[in-house]
């Protein structure tokens, strides 16, 4: 059984400070990873993918990867409240996205 | 620009009756995935589609079926409803069965068993 695992939460971070999320995946042989960020109600929404080691920046989030340990992560930098909501790590194993049960963040103001 | 469309929005139903939801993909993509998403829980992939025909299926109860048409527009039957499956249905799609792709979800559906 092929997994996703992140802690539930919820975390909390002070507005303006760095949120980070983690994720780890059990199946080595995945090559795509992806963060969705899921506020109450609505559908996940993708905000970054990452497919090589290192790390990806796009405006104040960074994904980073590391295959030979199985894990990925999201730092947000100068967080807003706006960023409070549910953040799914999901990895592509044979054709189906797999998503871990996410991270609920909650931005303290 | 054009998103995923799903349909209808809000279903309530009672229990043993039957539903039926319909995704429409981002045009040109090929590729649809259903997934079913609790109260607070992560969403569950149930089956996926690709070029009309049944590429990868989860967790999807056998009273439960789906199909892609020619219009590569998919529908999700759920007969003999339960309480249980109350939840929201998301449908996502993407072009070329997901290798390295990125699922483009709709606002999804949300079925209310009584």
């Amino acid at each position: 059984q092929k997994e996703v695992e992140q802690n539930s939460g919820p975390l909390s971070v002070p507005e303006g400070a760095i949120a980070s999320l983690n994720c780890t995946y059990s199946d080595r042989g995945s090559q795509s990873f992806f963060w969705y960020r899921q506020y109450s109600g609505k559908s996940p929404e993708l905000i970054m993918s990452i497919y090589s080691n290192g790390d990806k920046e796009d405006g104040r989030f960074t994904a980073q990867l590391n295959k030979a340990s199985q894990y990925v992560s999201l730092l947000i930098r100068d967080s807003q409240p706006s960023d409070s909501a549910t953040y799914l790590c999901a990895v592509n194993g044979d054709d189906k996205i797999i998503f871990g049960k996410g991270t609920r963040l909650h931005i303290l103001p | 620009a054009a998103g995923v469309i799903q349909s209808p929005r809000h279903l309530i139903k009672e229990k043993r009756e039957t539903a039926t939801l319909k995704c429409y993909p981002i045009p040109r993509h090929d590729t649809v995935y259903w997934y079913q998403q609790g109260p607070g829980q992560d969403p569950q992939f149930l089956i996926s589609f690709y070029e009309k025909m049944q590429s990868d299926k989860g967790s999807i109860p056998d009273r439960f079926s789906a199909q892609q048409f020619s219009d590569y527009h998919s529908e999700l039957n759920m007969s003999s409803l339960e309480l249980g499956d109350s939840a929201l249905y998301f449908c996502a799609s993407v072009s070329g069965r997901a290798l390295g792709g990125e699922l483009f979800f709709g606002e999804g559906s949300r079925l209310t068993v009584l």
